[in-house]
Parts: C-alpha cells; structure tokens; sequence
C-alpha cells in the first residue's frame, strides 16, 4: 500500500535560516514524487515534482528537494528561508504504475518563519 | 485564467441535513478531482472524473456520497444525510491530461463543511 509520512506537524525556522521539511514514502515501484504548498486562504499549489532524472529537483520559490531512493525519502529544502516561506506544506506520491487517481498526500507540515 | 473555484467557501449544516459542493475546474481541464482534508489529518481522495465519467471513486466513504460531473464540465459533492464526522474540508482539484499522468493537479481553495 502507498503511503506518505511527514512526522513533523510543525518546523520552526528563523529568517535567513536554511530549512528543512522531511517526508518519507512507501510505494510499489518507482515513485512520483511531489511537493505541495498551501497558503492561508489559498488551495493547494504545486511546488515541485521528482519523476525521474537527477535527484535533486528545483521547484518555484527557491525550493528544492532530494529524492533518496535508499531512504525513502523526498526532503523539501530552502538554503535561506523568508518569512512568505510560512505555510502548510503537503508531501505526496504515487506508484509510477498507478493511475492518476492515486496520488496521496501526508498530513502536512505547518512552515513558521520567525523575522 | 480562471483558476478552479468551489462554492461554498464554509457550510455550517445540523447531522441529517442535506449539503451540495460545487466545483468549478480550468476550463478545458478533462480531469476532475476531489479530495478531503479531516481534523488537519492528511488529504484523502474521494474521486476522480475524466470529462463526465467516473474514473476512480474508491476513496468515496458511503453511499451518501454523490458525486456528478454532467456534461464533463462542473461537478457537485452531495452529502445526504450529512454526518458529524462528514465535517472537513473537501478540495477540487483539475488536470489536463498531460499533466494528470504525472500527478500535477490545480486545487481550488476548499469547501469547508462543518455538520453539527
């Protein structure tokens, strides 16, 4: 069964500061990857995605992540965090052989930047 | 553009009432997607419409549930009758099909549902 872990409800991070939002993944074969971000007042938007290629992908807003296969992992990253950084962040995936339909998401991580 | 719009924002509804969603995708978007969010817990699917057809509903909880898609356009969440734990925050998302094979989905804002 595909799942998704975020087992930090909140990460607290002062301005300029690099930041770190974790997720791990459980899927059957190779995963599609992704990072979602919502606003206050806002729906959902999309970050970044890792399909395949080099493990490290650069997304909107200065955010990058790193896919490691061996951990399971798929950490969200900001060399130097603003305070419009401050959000809740949603890490998702799917199996590359699932249907569209199957993408699931974690429970989010609350983003707070301190000035 | 016009992104994807839900209405209402907030519904505050009794347990046996009866409440209707409505999703309005980008226009030209086949994929139709909704999700819901409970007690800050994670995103969960519901269902998914390729124009008016339902192509996944596995994640539908019960037969309260209706979800419709007519004409491959809008689409509406009925819940009837609503239940307390129906409360959360249901989100509508679209895709194009190039994108919906790789999992980029547009979101609307949420309709939160609150059922006392």
């Amino acid at each position: 069964a595909q799942s998704v872990a975020q087992p930090e409800d909140q990460v607290n991070v002062a301005e300029g500061n690099p930041l770190t939002v974790k997720c791990t993944y459980s899927v059957s074969g190779n995963p599609y990857l992704f990072w979602y971000v919502q606003y206050p007042n806002r729906g959902l938007q999309f970050l970044l995605k890792y399909i395949t290629g080099d493990n490290l992908v650069k997304g909107s807003y200065g955010f990058e992540a790193e896919f490691n296969k061996s951990q399971t992992s798929f950490h969200l990253k900001k060399p130097s965090a603003l305070v419009s950084d401050s959000a809740l962040y949603f890490c998702a995936v799917r199996g590359a052989y699932s249907s569209a339909s199957k993408i699931i998401f974690g429970s989010g991580t609350r983003l707070s930047i301190r000035p | 553009e016009a992104g994807v719009t839900q209405f209402p924002s907030h519904s505050v509804i009794e347990k046996g009432q009866t409440v209707t969603l409505r999703c309005d995708p980008i226009s030209g978007h086949d994929n139709l997607y909704w999700y819901r969010r409970v007690m800050g817990k994670e995103i969960k699917f519901l269902l998914h419409f390729v124009k008016e057809s339902k192509q996944d509903e596995s994640g539908m909880p019960n037969n309260r549930f209706l979800a419709e898609r007519t004409g491959g356009t809008y689409s509406t969440l009925k819940v009837q009758p609503a239940e307390l734990e129906d409360s959360g925050v249901y989100f509508c998302a679209s895709s194009p099909q190039g994108l919906a094979n790789t999992g980029e989905l547009f979101f609307g804002e949420g309709s939160r549902l609150t059922v006392l």
